[in-house]
């Protein structure tokens, strides 16, 4: 099967600008979650989606930071503006809850000048 | 509140020999205890899990770990190395008491010396 697709997987921005990330998770996989690596970190979750709606964005940055998946599959990710402190890899993951596993796309690594 | 623990930044090994990975966890209730690797320029894969049951979990690419409740550690472990398998871990932790989310330690860099 297909694996989660993240694009674009590099992005050069300066600061106060804005940044689009999309993924498109396995398909049937309801469970969708987006995280920040930043380097020398484990990632760290921002927000989950159960088919459509929000489960978990406790940890998203809600000032410059919003997330949708309006169809329950694709997802947007956008950072509105972006900071130097964003300078990290945006990772996407999808899973199925039960199974208690992730699959992980190869992530969006973002520069912030 | 939920957290993981892995002390070892980097772990030498050579190839042939035993490896273990070092993961602790602080967790309410009874924990969801994962391994996820990273090569470089690539996402996480996962590795194994414990869910219940077994302590001793085996995984992909011969790669074990075992739960251990008293010491609350959850060792990743393969009996012989190889260089191949020289790269990013990660353990993580999925917790109940505050959501259900997934958290994982700050990684373990493997290199697996020829």
């Amino acid at each position: 099967e297909a694996g989660v697709a993240q694009s674009p997987r590099y992005k050069i921005i300066e600061k106060r600008q804005s940044v689009a990330f999309w993924c498109n998770p396995i398909s049937g996989h309801a469970t969708l979650y987006w995280y920040q690596q930043i380097l020398g970190q484990g990632p760290k979750l921002l927000i989950q989606f159960q088919n459509n709606g929000v489960v978990d964005d406790s940890q998203l940055p809600k000032d410059r930071f919003s997330a949708e998946r309006l169809k329950g599959v694709d997802s947007t990710l956008k950072i509105q503006p972006a900071k130097l402190e964003d300078s990290a890899v945006y990772l996407c993951a999808s899973g199925r809850e039960a199974k208690n596993i992730q699959y992980f796309g190869a992530g969006t690594r973002l520069s912030v000048l | 509140a939920q957290s993981v623990a892995q002390p070892e930044d980097q772990v030498n090994v050579a190839e042939g020999n035993p490896l273990t990975v070092k993961c602790t966890y602080s967790v309410s209730g009874n924990p969801y205890l994962f391994w996820y690797v990273q090569y470089p320029n690539r996402g996480l894969q996962f590795l194994l899990k414990y869910i219940t049951g077994d302590n001793l979990v085996k995984g992909s690419y011969g790669f074990e770990a075992e739960f251990n409740k008293s010491q609350t550690s959850f060792h990743l472990k393969k009996p012989s190395a190889l260089v191949s398998d020289s790269a990013l871990y990660f353990c993580a932790v999925r917790g109940w008491d505050t959501g259900n989310q997934f958290y994982f330690g700050t990684g373990t860099s493997l290199t697996v010396i020829p």
